[in-house]
């Protein structure tokens, strides 16, 4: 059971605009920055954004990242073929005195 | 370029131990912080430990709290993972991360008897 909830599974066809939640509580989400990663199958993750909202040099800016209360969001715009991953959002819990991860998403393009 | 190379996964038995090194290059090592995560097969990203730049705070897990020590050696470039009392569930691979940034390709540490 994963500190941050994020949806098991999202999809959609070339082109279309896809939103994966991170839903957590006043101590992590709601009081820290949060980061989003890519991950590849058999690829180590990849950072998408960091700081609830801003995006790594190189990273397309198809991908945008947002946060309101104790939830946040990763936006992905235009979706290609080669978004198909696994999704998943951090951040740092004040309570656990560590970052936690939210269990991921698999993105899969139709 | 930023490079993270993670080297000493491997088989081990259980209540044994393993020592996972990270060879970091590309950037000034001791002005970051840096971290382990693991991956167990087909699972999510976990936490596992956290050294801050100035040596001034390491954070673990619960679960290896005890077992597991994390080191650096800013002359070398290098962060290291010494784990003990090694259990089936710590199967996983390994990834060394920057700060919050880049992350290296992982190592694979497989515990069973």
């Amino acid at each position: 059971q994963s500190v941050l909830t994020q949806p098991p599974s999202a999809s959609g066809t070339p082109g279309q605009r896809v939103t994966i939640s991170c839903s957590g509580s006043s101590s992590n989400v709601g009081s820290n920055y949060v980061y989003w990663y890519q991950q590849v199958p058999g690829t180590a993750p990849k950072l998408l954004i960091y700081r609830n909202n801003e995006r790594p040099s190189g990273v397309p800016d198809r991908f945008s990242g947002s946060k309101s209360g104790t939830s946040a969001s990763l936006a992905i715009s235009g979706l290609r073929s080669e978004d198909e991953a696994d999704y998943y959002c951090a951040t740092w819990d004040d309570s656990l005195s560590g970052p936690v991860f939210g269990g991921g998403t698999k993105l899969t393009v139709l | 370029e930023v490079q993270l190379v993670e080297s000493g996964g491997g088989l081990v038995k259980p209540g044994g131990s393993l020592r996972l090194s990270c060879a970091a290059s590309g950037f000034t090592f001791s002005s970051y912080s840096m971290n382990w995560v693991r991956q167990a097969p087909g699972k999510g990203l976990e936490w596992v430990s956290s050294f801050s730049s100035s040596s001034s705070y390491i954070y673990y897990e619960d679960s290896v709290k005890g077992r597991f020590t994390t080191s650096r050696d800013n002359a070398k470039n290098s962060l290291y993972l010494q784990m003990n009392s090694l259990r089936v569930e710590d199967t996983a691979v390994y990834y060394c991360v920057r700060d919050w940034d880049y992350w290296g390709q992982g190592t694979l540490v497989t515990v069973s008897s």
